[in-house]
């Protein structure tokens, strides 16, 4: 009954690669998120989409982009992996708008280790 | 977003209530105060949010004051599974944007 999974729950890989990580919110939520969390613990946010829109592209390389192909899904692409890229990386959800907007629902993270 | 101070962290007995303050003194009127939490290698977790009144759910109360410059997350009887990294968050309600999360107060609960 996992509101918001994500998969991987690790990835390790080279340096250059291009990986994906999946997320799935089955909350019906009409708003999802990825945020990334550094070594220093410090979790900031770097997509929102809403309705297949982006809404907010925070400074992140173009290197990363999102992919939702359904309202339930919105998995986060990675291209030419460098070695500050490791970080764990959040999925979430949340409902814009509404009655309990920012509310915010997350995943159980995505660790991502770049060699 | 209004921006928050909270301290680094605090330590409180099992049992006992753990209150955590936040002060937002540039809070906006229509700005609400939101709580996460972080436990250790999980997701935040949603705990509370108010706007001026003091809320309380089956997790925790919110005290916010009268000149809404400061607020007080209570947890009423603390256990271990609460040490956990709590943020208070200041923003518009109803925005599709991202949270905004500071570096929060790491709470530490003492058997």
């Amino acid at each position: 009954d996992t509101a918001v999974s994500q998969t991987p729950k690790y990835l390790v890989t080279q340096m250059g690669n291009d990986k994906s990580i999946k997320c799935e919110q089955n909350l019906g939520h009409d708003t999802m998120y990825w945020y990334k969390q550094d070594s220093k613990k410090f979790l900031k946010i770097m997509f929102s989409y809403n309705n297949k829109e982006l809404i907010i592209n925070e400074t992140v390389p173009n290197r990363f982009s999102p992919k939702s192909p359904d309202k339930a899904h919105l998995n986060l692409h990675i291209n030419s992996l460098e070695l500050g890229d490791s970080a764990v990386y959040f999925c979430a959800s949340g409902l814009a708008g509404g009655p309990s907007s920012d509310t915010q629902y997350f995943g159980p993270g995505t660790r991502l280790t770049v060699l | 977003d209004a921006k928050t101070t909270q301290p680094t962290s605090m330590d409180c007995a099992e049992g006992r209530a753990a209150n955590l303050p936040c002060n937002h003194s540039t809070i906006s009127g229509n700005e609400y105060v939101y709580w996460y939490r972080q436990i250790h290698s999980q997701g935040p977790q949603y705990i509370i949010h108010g706007l001026k009144n003091n809320e309380t759910n089956e997790m925790a109360s919110l005290i916010i004051t009268e000149d809404r410059k400061s607020s007080t997350l209570i947890l009423p009887h603390a256990t271990l599974r609460d040490t956990a990294v709590y943020y208070c968050i200041v923003r518009v309600r109803g925005g599709a944007d991202g949270l905004t999360f500071g570096k929060g107060t790491h709470l530490i609960i003492q058997p």
